[in-house]
């Protein structure tokens, strides 16, 4: 059973195009993280929520946390090719205060020319 | 480039060896995890060291192990390898090792066992 729920797995869309990525939970966590990741590479940090009902926008990005701290979405407007890739949920805060991240399963994105 | 540094970045061996990763933490940084990514199980959480302690340990198999050296440096070691341990195996660094830190990731080590 998986503690993150990522949704949807795949998604293969055209330039221009919106498109929201879900990551849910019953478990509450003391924040939530998101990663893209290139092939071949490491996840890296896209942003951080912390506070529940918080939004946060990177550019065409715009992050959600729940208000109960146990989901969050991530909304990309106008997807362009150059936002193809793996994206990753993740919750901090499961096993007291350590750095262990839990990980949703992924969301692979292509963005079509 | 996250300043993690992995090596080595390719390693193929066969059921049964004994394999050592090896990863450098970002300048400054006191804590490192270990994680395993693969296709049906996704990017799992193995441990984390904080200045050379265990500080979490996650799904890690008794065959694996890590630890944590006084220049921070560590090191993942798996043992009587399987075909299932084939995976992509990160190390990412953080500074203080709490739930608030960013973690920033190396490269990966793809592991291939045949």
């Amino acid at each position: 059973t998986q503690l993150l729920e990522q949704s949807p797995q795949f998604l293969s869309i055209q330039e221009g195009e919106n498109l929201t990525v879900y990551c849910n939970s019953s478990s509450v966590f003391s924040s939530l993280q998101w990663y893209r990741q290139e092939p071949g590479e490491g996840p890296v940090l896209l942003v951080t929520v912390v506070t529940g009902g918080e939004v946060k926008k990177l550019k065409r990005l715009t992050f959600q946390f729940g208000d109960a701290r146990k989901d969050s979405s991530l909304h990309i407007t106008a997807a362009q090719p150059g936002d193809t890739g793996l994206y990753l949920c993740a919750g901090a805060g499961l096993s007291g205060n350590t750095g262990k991240l839990i990980f949703g399963q992924g969301t692979t994105l292509q963005v079509k020319p | 480039d996250s300043g993690v540094t992995q090596t080595p970045k390719h390693l193929i061996t066969a059921t049964g060896q004994r394999v050592t990763l090896r990863c450098s933490p970002r300048s400054g940084d006191l804590s490192v995890y270990w994680y395993q990514q693969s296709l049906d199980q996704g990017l799992q959480f193995l441990i984390q060291y904080y200045n050379g302690e265990e500080r979490a340990k996650g799904n890690i198999l008794e065959r694996f192990s890590a630890q944590q050296f006084p220049d921070l440096h560590s090191e993942l070691n798996l043992s009587s390898l399987e075909l299932g341990d084939s995976a992509l195996y990160f190390c990412a660094s953080s500074v203080v090792g709490l739930a608030a830190d960013t973690q920033y990731f190396g490269p990966g080590t793809r592991l291939t066992v045949l």
